[in-house]
């Protein structure tokens, strides 16, 4: 199976800063990439699918980028209401698999 | 409007075996391209896909559960059907259902989630 991991595991920063949060598969998955915003207590949110895809709804300031096996999510400017742990999914097979999450407080 | 929520025993005991289920609207699933996802998350931890049913009515397992695991849907319900033996106190989660459209419009991921039902392993 396809092994993700994410990094940093936690993340501190202020409102308005520039945040990235990198994925890395174990093996070449393309642009088989999604990213998930969970708040606590809450299902998971879809961000961004096909490695890049702003999915409809969501605000523009998150953007992914990467194929392959290393991509990356980032907040352009960080709001208060981006507080949540953030999830990477690979999907090139049916075996999907998540990322362990990296939670993001701000300062 | 695309809705799931997920149904099921709050506890259940070690050994037992438990039926959950995911009631959805606004799709079919015999519709070409959807398919519907379980996933859990223990409490603290990270999510982990467990199993899917497409609309052909293929079903696809998760390498490490695979052998407690079966999926199932009945499309005159708009239900997919999850159980899963041999419960462990380390199957305490919430476990989740979720719609994908692998159509050409689609996103071909999780794109609409339920609630999550808890379920606690206990004696």
């Amino acid at each position: 199976d396809v092994q993700m991991t994410q990094s940093p595991s936690t993340l501190s920063a202020s409102v308005g800063d520039r945040v990235t949060i990198t994925c890395r598969a174990s093996q070449n998955i393309k642009i088989w990439l999604a990213w998930y915003q969970q708040e606590p207590g809450k299902a998971p949110k879809l961000l961004i699918y096909k490695a890049s895809s702003l999915r409809s709804g969501v605000p523009s300031r998150f953007s992914g980028s990467g194929s392959g096996t290393e991509f990356t999510l980032t907040i352009s400017s960080l709001q208060p209401e981006d507080s949540a742990t953030y999830y990477c999914q690979q999907y090139d097979s049916y075996l999907y698999t998540f990322g362990q999450g990296t939670k993001l407080e701000i300062k | 409007q695309v809705t799931l929520r997920e149904s099921g025993p709050a506890l259940v005991k070690p050994t037992q075996t438990v039926t959950l289920t995911c009631t959805f609207s606004g799709f079919s699933l015999s519709t070409s391209g959807m398919c519907v996802s379980w996933i859990r998350q223990p409490p603290g931890k990270a999510l982990e896909w467990l199993a899917l049913v497409d609309w052909d009515g293929a079903r696809y397992y998760s390498t490490s559960l695979k052998t407690r695991l079966t999926i199932s849907n009945d499309t005159s319900k708009n239900q997919v059907v999850l159980t899963m033996t041999n419960m462990d106190p380390v199957d305490t989660a919430t476990y989740y259902c979720a719609r994908i459209s692998r159509s050409a419009s689609g996103t071909a991921t999780h794109e609409y989630w339920g609630p999550g039902t808890l379920v606690t392993v206990s004696a």
